[in-house]
């Protein structure tokens, strides 16, 4: 059974630091990984997707890396901005299609 | 485009009630997801409807129950309600064989009293 881990649970950064979330996950077998955006009490919004052949994926001031073998993911957000602040979901899909999320990392940007 | 929709947005029933959640995918996506966000217990995969089959399901009990239309919309059902049903439901979409990014919808909150 797949298992995902996000570290930290939560962060309280400043605007304009940059922030750092880890995902890591036991079972290196996997389709995809995702990273989704989720404001409180509402859906989640795809912010990254990073096939298992793939190393990295960028959009804007977001890049996530994934190291399969290690079974791992880092997302980086740049110049974090309040609008920022927020829980980040990491979820990796198994060759079965299942999608298996972490807890999720919350954000905190104080402006 | 529309986006994943779902209805209604809140719903509240008693226990040993039946619920029922209605889903509707982006047009052109043929792949239904069903997830229960429970309070403390983060996102946990239900059920995944292709092409009006159930393809896959999570540890769920029996009386989680859902259908996928041939328009693609999709419905959750819950037979029997307990209290710890109370959650944020969220359906997804994605193009066919779920080999793509999910789009979720906003999510029903379901509170059993």
């Amino acid at each position: 059974k797949q298992e995902v881990t996000q570290i930290p649970a939560a962060l309280s950064v400043p605007e304009g630091e940059n922030l750092v979330l880890n995902c890591s996950f036991t079972d290196s077998a996997i389709y995809n990984l995702q990273w989704f955006r989720q404001d409180p009490g509402k859906g989640l919004t795809s912010l990254l997707l990073i096939q298992s052949s793939q190393r990295e994926q960028t959009s804007g001031r977001l890049n996530a890396s994934l190291d399969k073998s290690s079974g791992r993911s880092t997302l980086y957000i740049a110049a974090s901005q309040p609008g920022d602040s927020a829980t980040y979901l990491c979820a990796v899909k198994s060759n079965d299609y299942k999608l298996s999320f972490g807890a999720g990392t919350t954000v905190t940007v104080r402006a | 485009e529309a986006g994943v929709t779902q209805s209604p947005t809140h719903l509240i029933k008693t226990r040993g009630q039946q619920a029922t959640l209605r889903c509707s995918p982006i047009s052109g996506h043929t792949s239904v997801y069903w997830y229960q966000q429970a309070l403390g217990l983060g996102l946990q995969f239900l059920l995944w409807y292709d092409e009006g089959e159930e393809r896959n399901r999570g540890n769920f009990p029996p009386r989680f129950s859902g259908r996928q239309f041939p328009n693609y919309s999709s419905e959750l059902n819950v037979n029997a309600l307990e209290l710890e049903d109370s959650a944020l439901y969220l359906c997804a979409s994605s193009i066919p064989l779920g080999q793509e990014t999910q789009y979720f919808g906003p999510g029903t909150r379901l509170l059993v009293l």
